[in-house]
């Protein structure tokens, strides 16, 4: 059964990076199935798509957050990280990693996902 | 303001039936693209509930049920219980936003 555990400092400074690792347990992030994907919640508020990356390295952000992110594989340890820049408090939410069905076109979907981390950016 | 509608709040009481809806536009569910549908249980992560417009993963009740028209879809729950109280969520992919989008969610309370 697969799992997915979010990593990473849970404070973070205004101007400053933000940092996380999402381990995968129990499947290959190699896995041709699959893109792996971060996923944020503010606190009370709705659910927003980050980006997403194949194992192959290939990755598509949303383009709302695109100057400020990045997100990279690393096949070797199982892990995808994803890096935010420049935060504000306006990036303060529980950040969330889920692998993500490669389905017909760009109907995918969100499946399991990570119990999810808790980053706040205060100084 | 999300590119899905959904109304933010539906009540029933346990053992009815109730309906949340999602509502999209030519840009998204218009387009053909499907939508899925997550639960959200107080204080965990999304759940994925719905695939593909009506299909159930494994281990989710038939109780839980989901269709799609034109530019709109919506979940049904029967057999209401305590334990669907709940934030659900529906999801598809925005032809105009160059990415998936999510619901504003609606919060399902069990009278």
């Amino acid at each position: 059964q697969v799992q997915l555990q979010e990593s990473g400092p849970g404070l973070v400074k205004p101007s400053q990076t933000l940092s996380l690792t999402c381990t995968v347990s129990g499947d290959s992030i190699s896995n041709n199935n699959y893109y792996w994907s971060w996923i944020r919640q503010p606190a009370g508020k709705g659910l927003e798509w980050i980006g997403r990356i194949y194992f192959t390295g290939s990755m598509i952000y949303n383009p709302s957050l695109e100057s400020r992110i990045a997100i990279s594989v690393d096949t070797s340890k199982n892990q995808f990280s994803l890096r935010l820049s420049s935060v504000t408090a306006a990036d303060t939410a529980v950040y969330y990693c889920a692998r993500v069905h490669v389905g017909a076109g760009k109907n995918n979907w969100f499946d399991p996902w990570g119990q999810g981390t808790l980053v706040t950016v205060s100084s | 303001q999300s590119v899905l509608t959904q109304p933010p709040s539906v009540s029933g009481a346990p053992g009815r039936r109730v309906t949340i809806s999602c509502v999209g536009s030519s840009s998204n569910i218009g387009a053909g693209y499907d939508v899925h549908w997550y639960q959200q249980l107080p204080g965990t992560a999304p759940k994925l509930l719905i695939y593909g417009n009506t299909n159930r993963p494994s281990g989710v009740p038939d109780r839980f049920s989901g269709s799609k028209s034109a530019t709109s879809a919506s979940l049904a729950i029967t057999g209401l219980q305590a334990g669907d109280e709940a934030d659900y969520y529906c999801q598809s992919y925005d032809t105009l936003l160059r990415g998936w989008v999510f619901g504003g969610g609606t919060k399902l309370t069990v009278l």
